[in-house]
């Protein structure tokens, strides 16, 4: 079955930039049938959804993180991609990465449904000099 | 402060049946039918319960129960057993390709 896993340093210096890695396996993400995403949550607190990336590279972002926010994917690694700049400690969080299950019409058409049904089990990114 | 309202906590007793709220606007539990209740043990990911407002994945114990009345959605827990206990989160489809979370709301299964 599919599978997510989170990956990248578990401390980053303020003001420098956070990278984490997911990487799928059990599945391809190339297949159109789903877009995939990154959710964080600050510890003690709520989720928070961050963006989507479809296998096209087509992605949206939250508003509050768009200008600090990069998302990119690569098919043959099966990985797909955050970055974050200018991190504050307002950015330490438990970072997930997560599939959407999708809703593909005809002629193969798909779009989220905003429904993650797989979720990696998250990574801890500590931002702090 | 969360784009989605959700009590802080409830509770109830083993049997018995719970039901979450999960008020928003027009703009998103209002207008869209992209609504999911997700499921969090402590130190565990979130288990996707409820989407599309109604629909439940496949090994999601029927018991779980999700609706929607104009700006608000909920989730019914009939039957409550102790691995119930956890905190749940109501998401939606918020509009212009973004999605909101509600603040959580912690189950107390007494």
């Amino acid at each position: 079955q599919v599978q997510l896993q989170e990956s990248g340093p578990g401390l980053v210096k303020p003001s420098q930039t956070l990278s984490l890695t997911c990487t799928v396996s059990g599945g391809s993400i190339n297949t159109g049938s789903h877009y995939w995403t990154w959710v964080r949550q600050p510890p003690g607190k709520g989720l928070e959804w961050i963006g989507y990336i479809y296998y096209s590279g087509t992605t949206f972002y939250t508003p509050s993180l768009k200008s600090r926010l990069t998302m990119s994917l690569d098919t043959s690694k099966n990985q797909f991609y955050l970055k974050l700049t200018s991190v504050t400690a307002a950015d330490t969080a438990v970072y997930y990465c997560a599939r959407d299950l999708g809703v593909c019409v005809g002629g193969g058409a798909c779009s989220t449904n905003d429904a993650f049904d797989i979720w990696g089990p998250g990574t801890m990114v500590t931002v702090s000099s | 402060q969360s784009a989605l309202t959700q009590p802080p906590s409830a509770s109830g007793s083993p049997g018995q049946s719970v039901t979450i709220s999960c008020t928003g606007t027009s703009s998103d539990v209002g207008g869209h039918n992209y609504v999911s209740w997700y499921q969090q043990h402590p130190g565990k990911a979130p288990k996707l319960m409820i989407y599309e407002v109604t629909k439940r994945p496949s090994g999601v114990p029927d018991r779980f129960s999700g609706s929607k009345s104009g700006n608000t959605a909920s989730l019914t827990v009939s039957g409550l057993q102790t691995e119930d206990e956890a905190d749940y989160y109501c998401s939606s489809y918020g509009g212009s390709n973004n999605v909101v979370f509600g603040g959580g709301t912690k189950l107390t299964v007494l």
